[in-house]
Formats: structure tokens, sequence, C-alpha cells
């Protein structure tokens, strides 16, 4: 079966430094990545998805930055952390050409 | 602009009661609409998916209703239990890429004795 797994479950950073969070599938191959964004009170937001690897789309212009060095992995980093940067992110599959989406279960941000 | 509403907004209800969470969109061209529970902390998880031409789809306890014609969604749980407690998301997926999904801001759902 197919399982996805996302790290760390929560961090907190200061303003300023770098962030790295990954994200890999297993039990699939060529699966679609995404890196969601859920800011308090309001609906996820996509920031990445990637079709392939080296494939990376970016929905809105951000500090945020992503990877996919192989080929279910899927990789989340900023160079400097903003406050706004501070949220609950979350690392999505779907199969290619699939109609379902599922969850890591995220990582919460904090940038202080 | 592709928009995804949902109400209320928050809700409480005791064990055992029904509860009806509703969802309005304006995506365009639809596709499908999907129902997520999401408990506190961790990432949604899918409910049900209904297409165009599906009214109604049940999963366990919880029943979905579709109407294409006035873009309205709704999902209806049964004999509510503590485990239900979670915010519900909709989401409106349009047609094209797989990356255009609209979002609603979720139900949060309190089930308490």
């Amino acid at each position: 079966s197919q399982t996805i797994h996302q790290w760390p479950a929560t961090l907190v950073q200061p303003v300023g430094s770098p962030l790295s969070l990954e994200c890999t599938v297993e039990g699939t191959s060529n699966p679609n990545l995404y890196w969601y964004r859920q800011a308090a009170g309001r609906g996820l937001q996509l920031l990445f998805y990637s079709v392939g690897i080296g494939q990376i789309s970016s929905e809105v212009p951000q500090n945020l930055s992503a990877s996919r060095p192989q080929d279910r992995q899927f990789i989340l980093s900023s160079k400097k952390l903003l406050l706004s940067d501070s949220g609950f992110y979350l690392c999505a599959w779907s199969p290619g050409g699939g109609e379902k989406l599922f969850f890591g279960s995220g990582t919460q941000l904090s940038v202080l | 602009k592709n928009q995804v509403e949902q109400s209320p907004q928050s809700l409480i209800i005791l064990e055992g009661k029904n509860c009806t969470l509703q969802c309005n969109y304006t995506v365009s061209p639809f596709s499908n609409l999907r129902w997520y529970k999401q408990d506190t902390g961790r990432g949604p998880v899918s409910l049900t998916i209904m297409t165009f031409s599906e009214n109604t789809k049940s999963n366990g306890r919880y029943t979905a209703t579709l109407d294409a014609d006035t873009k309205q969604s709704s999902l209806h749980i049964t004999a509510s239990q503590l485990s239900d407690s979670a915010s519900y998301i909709c989401v409106v997926r349009s047609t094209g890429t797989a990356s255009k999904l609209t979002f609603g801001t979720g139900t949060r759902l309190q089930v308490t004795l």
C-alpha cells in the first residue's frame, strides 16, 4: 500500500534562518507531488506541484522553493524565513492522472 | 474567480445528534467535488468524491449531496460520535490540470457529551 511521510511534525525557527521540509512517498511510482500551506481560518493554498523529477511548478510567488531530487521525494525550502512563512504545511500526492489526493500529516512551522 | 464557501464556520452538537454542513461553489468548469475530514494538526483525509452526474454518495455515517445546477453540496453526519470532531473541508476541482483544486475554509465541528 502507498504511504506518505512528512517531517518534522513541528518546527520553530528564527526569522532569517533556512528551512527544509521533506516529504517521501512509498509504494507507488511517478506520483504527482504537492506542497500546500494552510493558514489559520483560510483554505489550503497550493504552493508547488511536480509531475516528475526536476519538474516544479510554482502557483504563487513567495519566499519558498521546492525541489524533487528523486521520483518519490519532494522538498520545500527557504534560504531565509520570514514571519509570514508561519503556517501548517502539507505535502500530498496523487497518482499520475488520478483523481484522489492523499495528504501527509503536516508540519506546523512557527517563525519567531 | 473560483471560490468555495462553507457554512457554518463552526458547529457544536451533542453526541448522537445529526448535522448538515453546507458548501457553495462558483468553480467553473466543474469536474468534481470532494469532502475531506481533517483532525487537528493532521492532514485531510478524503470522505467522498462526487462528479457532475452524482447526486448522493455515502461513506458510513457520512452522506454527501450535490446539486450541480445550484452549485451546492452538503455533508450530512448521522448519529454523531465524539470522533467526528474535526474540520470538514469542501474541495472543488475544475477541469484542466490536476493542480486546479479550490479549497473551502472548512467547518469546524465539535461533538460533545
